[in-house]
């Protein structure tokens, strides 16, 4: 069964402080990763696809890496701000390009 | 900046009611998806469309559920006798190419009393 999997699954830091999220998935299948922001009660916005040729992606204050051969995906923010709060998805793509899940890390930054 | 958009944001049925949900995909892209979120769960996928047919769908993706493209701009799912258990967020999204950047809508809230 393809698993994704994030950890951890609630994190409550002050603001300013640089952050790891962890991504791991099962499926060696993955093709690519990609990583949303969903705000409560809304839609997925992407902030970054790391495609499989890569091994990593930034974009401002976001870097994501992905490493295939361990199954892990790792996305750092720098210098965290409370308008950072959110949860953020990891999603692998597999098969004819859908999109897997995971499990979701809740972050709260506080000032 | 282009988006895609959904409509309505929240529909409210009757179990057994045929409900249609609406989605509007960025302009040049080819590639659209329908996700589902239960309230507290994972984004599940739902099914992909390219080329006017479906190129994948889940197990979730029955016979009572249906995808179109109906004209240059529009993408529809349809769920033709709603169950309890279809209450969920449902997202549109859209790609400009295989393995491409998948872009989310806003979603549309399906309660089904």
């Amino acid at each position: 069964k393809q698993e994704v999997t994030q950890i951890p699954a609630a994190l409550s830091v002050p603001e300013g402080e640089n952050l790891v999220l962890n991504c791991s998935f099962t499926d060696s299948a993955i093709y690519n990763l990609q990583w949303f922001r969903q705000d409560p009660g809304k839609g997925l916005t992407s902030l970054l696809l790391i495609q499989s040729s890569q091994r990593e992606q930034t974009s401002g204050r976001l870097n994501a890496s992905l490493d295939k051969s361990s199954g892990r995906s790792t996305l750092y923010i720098a210098a965290s701000q409370p308008g950072d709060s959110a949860t953020y998805l990891c999603a692998g793509v597999r098969g004819t390009d859908k999109l897997i899940f995971g499990t979701g890390t809740r972050l709260q930054v506080f000032p | 900046e282009p988006e895609v958009t959904q409509t309505p944001s929240h529909q409210v049925t009757q179990m057994g009611q045929e409900v249609i949900l609406r989605c509007v995909p960025i302009s040049n892209h080819l590639y659209f998806y329908w996700y589902r979120q239960i309230l507290g769960q994972k984004v599940e996928f739902l099914v992909s469309f390219y080329n006017n047919e479906i190129s994948e769908k889940s197990e979730i993706f029955d016979d009572q559920f249906s995808v179109e493209r109906p004209d240059g701009s529009n993408f529809t799912l349809k769920i033709r006798s709603t169950k309890l258990e279809d209450s969920a967020m449902y997202f549109c999204a859209s790609s400009g190419g295989g393995y491409n950047e998948q872009f989310f809508g806003p979603g549309t809230r399906l309660t089904v009393l």
